[in-house]
């Protein structure tokens, strides 16, 4: 089983600023990694997948990059909208799909 | 609008059983392989289960491995989950989730339910 680790566990971000997360694999998984946005009483909604490729109507500020075992997101000028968890889960080597244990955006 | 709609959670006591359903609309439902993924309060995202568009592929997870059944019925564009010999462990947020189909092997989750909510509990 591929095990996903995310760092950090929270970051304190201003509004405007840049949010830089980290997600790692623990063995590689070529570029089949997808994040995830998941907001307090609501379902996780797909960011990124393949790594790098944006899903439908996600804005440009979110963009992602990495391949192999070492992944990052990076949220370019952070909104209100955008302090959540946010989650990383690999799809390469399967079953079982496994995710990270998130990171919480929070206001600083 | 592609959309996935959980029912069937609550409380339930330790050993008791369970029937999740997940209801799907706005795409077509049969060409699209599909997931249950739980989320126990305070912690991550794990994948519970996977079934193939025409439910030949199945798989569990360790956790759940012969305790759960995932079925679907394509002509009723649903998804379900039976969930037998329920532990505490179990307590958690179940969401549906969609198999982006982007790629034959390597697909990520596009589209999730809100979920249904699981207790169990004495």
């Amino acid at each position: 089983e591929i095990v996903m680790t995310q760092s950090p566990a929270t970051l304190s971000v201003s509004p405007g600023e840049r949010a830089t997360l980290s997600c790692r694999a623990s063995q590689s998984v070529s570029s089949n990694l997808a994040w995830y946005q998941q907001k307090p009483g609501q379902a996780p909604r797909l960011l990124i997948y393949g790594a790098s490729t944006r899903a439908t109507g996600i804005p440009a500020r979110f963009s992602g990059s990495g391949s192999g075992t070492e992944f990052t997101l990076t949220i370019s000028s952070l909104q209100s909208e955008d302090f959540a968890v946010y989650s990383c889960q690999q799809y390469n080597n399967w079953p079982p799909w496994t995710f990270g244990q998130g990171t919480k955006v929070e206001i600083k | 609008e592609v959309q996935l709609v959980e029912s069937g959670g609550g409380l339930v006591q330790p050993g008791g059983s369970l029937r999740l359903s997940c209801a799907a609309s706005g795409f077509t439902f049969s060409s699209y392989s599909m997931n249950w993924v739980r989320q126990a309060p305070g912690e991550g995202l794990e994948w519970v289960s996977y079934i193939g568009s025409s439910s030949s592929t199945i798989y569990y997870s360790d956790s759940v491995k012969g305790r759960f059944t995932i079925s679907r019925d394509n002509a009723k564009n649903s998804l379900y989950l039976q969930m037998n010999s329920l532990r505490a462990e179990d307590t958690a947020v179940y969401y549906c989730a969609r198999s982006s189909g982007n790629s034959y092997y390597y697909n990520a989750m596009d589209v999730w339910g809100q979920g249904t909510t699981v207790t169990v509990s004495s």
